[in-house]
């Protein structure tokens, strides 16, 4: 299966923490992509790094790639109430874009 | 700009009903559709993805089905729901053949009771 795997399940922190994410997968991917959910939403994509990057910023977020380990990071720095949510890497293939199980981020204030 | 529709918000069906569910995409041609499933606390588990009208491929056997009638319309259908189809169901769409990102719908919740 070409299926990420997020790496915590769950994530708590105090608000102006750092928090990372990791994820695995399995397969030869195009490239890579972070999503983020709100409880009952759709998801909104943040941020794509392609196979040939090793690392991408946007804004607060910072997501590397090692495809040689099959895996990838997503850090959010200084982290805001704002920021609670689940967050789900995918991989995209031919056509198809397969997510992960998700991070449960919880930010305390 | 483009958008997705996706309804309805929340559907309520009782077991061995029929269920469409319908996704539309405005503000692009030839997009790649997509239809997700989501258990409670879990991840996205693909359904069925589609390149072009009449083209549906199905990730999981199941007792649901897909269908693309026209070129920015894709319909989620079951001729008999079972308690197991219950779940939060999400459509996405992405640039036909292109490495980008996909838009997500606001997801239906269904509760087969």
């Amino acid at each position: 299966s070409q299926q990420g795997e997020e790496d915590p399940q769950a994530l708590s922190i105090q608000e102006g923490e750092n928090a990372t994410m990791n994820c695995s997968y399995k397969t030869s991917i195009n490239n890579l992509q972070w999503y983020r959910q709100n409880s009952g939403r759709g998801l909104v994509h943040l941020i794509l790094i392609r196979s040939n990057e090793r690392e991408k910023h946007s804004g607060r977020l910072r997501v590397t790639l090692d495809t040689s380990k099959k895996s990838s990071s997503l850090l959010i720095t200084a982290s805001r109430a704002a920021d609670t949510a689940s967050y789900f890497c995918a991989t995209r293939g031919a056509q198809k874009l397969v997510f992960g199980q998700g991070t449960r981020l919880t930010i305390n204030p | 700009s483009q958008t997705i529709h996706q309804w309805p918000a929340t559907l309520v069906q009782p077991v061995g009903s029929p269920l469409s569910l319908e996704c539309t995409v405005e503000g692009t041609s030839n997009p790649n559709l997509y239809w997700y499933r989501q258990a409670a606390g879990r991840g996205l588990q693909l359904l069925f993805y589609s390149v072009g009208i009449g083209q549906i491929s199905s990730e999981v056997p199941q007792n649901l089905s897909a269908s693309r009638p026209q070129d920015r319309q894709f319909i989620l259908s079951s001729k008999k729901l079972l308690l197991s189809d219950s779940g939060f169901y999400l459509c996405a769409w992405s640039v036909l053949g292109g490495n980008t990102e996909a838009f997500f719908g606001q997801g239906t919740r269904l509760t087969v009771v």
